[in-house]
């Protein structure tokens, strides 16, 4: 069975561009989550969703991070206009609704110039 | 503040010995934690979690023993393998289903 899909797997960018990460969770789970992994701050959640829903995205930095869920199967998060300090690796996770045990995708690591 | 906390950032252990993994945690409200495996350029791998009703938990080589007055939890390889050898993450959640709060990793070295 297929793990979470994302892509790109790696990105580099300049300063100001957008940047669209993508991500595939595993099939009939319903909650997906996006964390970043950073040096200074470790893994932290941006925001997650239940059933395509935003439920918590506390964690979302600022305004220039967005993320949507258009459909179960498939769910960007988007940074407009990047900066370097957004330089990190951004993990995708699934999950069934309600359980503990979150499956992580490979990542996309980020640079931005 | 961190709320978990992995305060070993690396480990070095011989094959066949029992390796030991800690985690404290502040937040009396978590219900669940986990453990996770991380190779480079991979993403985290779910090994073993455990409730905050139980205090001990165990799968294979994998032990996840729970003490919840101390808020501390560790995690017990026996015997360790090379393959064991990965960056491991406890992490801890309110609710089963919410966010994940992970510590910042302890580096496993199993040497041959």
């Amino acid at each position: 069975d297929a793990g979470v899909i994302q892509s790109p797997r790696h990105e580099v960018t300049e300063m100001g561009q957008e940047v669209t990460l993508r991500c595939k969770p595993i099939s009939g789970h319903n909650s997906l989550f996006w964390y970043r992994q950073t040096m200074m701050r470790g893994l932290e959640l941006l925001i997650y969703f239940n059933n395509n829903v935003p439920i918590d995205d506390s964690g979302m930095p600022e305004d220039r991070f967005s993320a949507k869920m258009p459909n179960a199967s498939f769910s960007t998060l988007k940074i407009q206009p990047s900066e370097p300090r957004d330089s990190a690796v951004y993990f995708c996770a699934s999950s069934f609704l309600g359980m503990e045990t979150q499956y992580f995708g490979p990542g996309t690591r980020l640079l931005v110039l | 503040d961190q709320q978990v906390k992995q305060n070993s950032p690396s480990l070095s252990v011989q094959e066949g010995r029992i390796s030991i993994l800690n985690c404290d945690y502040t937040n009396s409200m978590f219900d669940y934690f986990l453990w996770y495996k991380k190779y480079p350029a991979e993403g985290p791998t779910f090994l073993i979690s455990i409730s905050s009703i139980k205090d001990k938990n165990e799968d294979g080589r994998f032990t996840v023993f729970l003490n919840k007055s101390a808020k501390h939890l560790s995690l017990h390889i026996v015997p360790s393998q090379p393959g064991d050898s990965a960056v491991y993450f406890c992490a801890a959640s309110v609710q089963a289903g919410t966010a994940l709060i992970f510590g910042k990793g302890t580096t496993l070295s199993v040497s041959s």
